[in-house]
Order: C-alpha cells, then structure tokens, then sequence
C-alpha cells in the first residue's frame, strides 16, 4: 500500500519561513494535497495539485512536488499558522491517503 | 455556499454496525464530477480516508477496512450514509464527511464540523 511520510514536528521563528515535506514513492507524479487543522476544528484545504491556492488562502502558503518529496512552504509564518498539516494523494492501488500530519510550532 | 453536517450516535458498544449520515447543501451528488468522502480522526492521531462516493455511484473503500464499510448516497435527500460493522474501541475518533468537486481537482474542497464517536461497553 502506498505511504506518505512527514516530520512529527516543525518549528519556526516568527516572521520566517517554514518547509514541511511530505515523502512518498515517486510521489512527483501524484497530484498532492495539502490542509490545515487547528485545535478542535475539520481541516481545510490550503494547496491543491502541488501548488495551487484555493480562494482566501494567503500567498504566505506555497507547494512544490517533485521526484519523491512533496513540500509545503509557509513564508513570513505568523502565530496564527500554529496548526497540523497533513499532505493527502490519491493512489490507484490503496485509494486515498493522508500523511502522518505535522505539527507546525511558530516561536 | 456548500455546507456538510455529520449525524449519529455518539456512542456505540462493541461489536455493534455503527450507521453515519451526511447531510449536505449548496451541491448535488448527482452532478457530474462531485464526489462524497468520509475521513476519521483518532483522538490525537492522523486523519484516515474510510470510503468515497461518487456521482454516478462508483464506489471506493479502504482497503484496510472494505470488508466492515458500506457508502451509499440518496440524492433526493442530499445525503450520505456509512456503515460500519463489528465496531471495535479502536474504532473511537471523530468521523468527517467532506466534498470533493472539480474545482481544486480531487482534493476534498468542504469539510463537515465532524461528528464524535466512542465505541465503550
């Protein structure tokens, strides 16, 4: 079955800018998702296709995906970016699948 | 303006079928490209995709949990239901629907609030 795998934990001052990866096989060839959840609230998607914003989401948030990482760029992070993100693909063979989450710590 | 709404029993004993609706507004499922997913989430763990829905009533499951699932849909009442057999307290999270439509590709768009599950004796 395919698996995505992303960092436990990311940190980042405030006001710089925070990667969080997300590894998969040959995951460059996948269309990869990303989305936010805060404490006690659903997810909501901020990247989708690699790279692209939904409406309202800042242009703070950024993707790239290629060979087999995928990584989720938040430039100028703010303390309102405190939250879990987890990638999400979908695959022929295992159907969809979500990474491990990562929890982004703005300091 | 699409909203999703999660319903059920928040608690279930073991081994009993555990039974979900989604209702849903502001889309239709029998349009051509939406789909309806569900999506669980342990306390504190890793969302987990259960089983998807689609408009022309293709239907996909996990393959970890196929045999305990079933998706349906009633269009006319712009829902969608899941079962769950044999509940287990592994079974224990918070159960999600989401939308997905062709606007962001196949990524789940909308999310529902979520609806708390406990599997407890």
């Amino acid at each position: 079955s395919y698996e995505l795998t992303q960092p436990l934990s990311v940190s980042v001052a405030l006001g710089q800018t925070a990667r969080i990866t997300c590894g998969g096989n040959n995951i460059g060839s996948k269309n990869v998702h990303w989305y936010q959840q805060k404490p006690g609230q659903a997810p909501v998607l901020v990247i989708y296709r690699d790279s692209n914003r939904p409406s309202g989401i800042p242009e703070r948030f950024s993707g790239s995906n290629s060979g087999n990482t995928a990584t989720l760029t938040i430039s100028r992070a703010q303390a309102g970016d405190e939250a879990d993100y987890y990638c999400q693909v979908w695959d022929s063979s295992t159907g969809e699948v979500f990474g491990g989450g990562t929890k982004l710590t703005v300091l | 303006q699409v909203t999703l709404k999660e319903s059920g029993p928040a608690l279930v004993k073991p081994t009993q079928t555990l039974t979900l609706t989604c209702t849903f507004s502001g889309f239709s499922l029998s349009t051509s490209g939406m789909r309806a997913s569900w999506i669980r989430q342990p306390p504190g763990k890793a969302l987990e995709w259960l089983a998807r829905i689609d408009w022309d009533d293709d239907k996909f499951y996990s393959t970890s949990l196929k045999t305990r699932l079933t998706i349906s849909k009633d269009t006319s009442k712009n829902q969608v239901v899941l079962t769950m057999t044999n509940m287990d307290p592994v079974d224990t999270a918070t159960y999600y629907c989401a939308q997905t439509s062709n606007i962001h590709g196949d990524a789940f768009d909308i999310w529902g609030q979520g609806t708390m599950v406990t599997v407890s004796s």
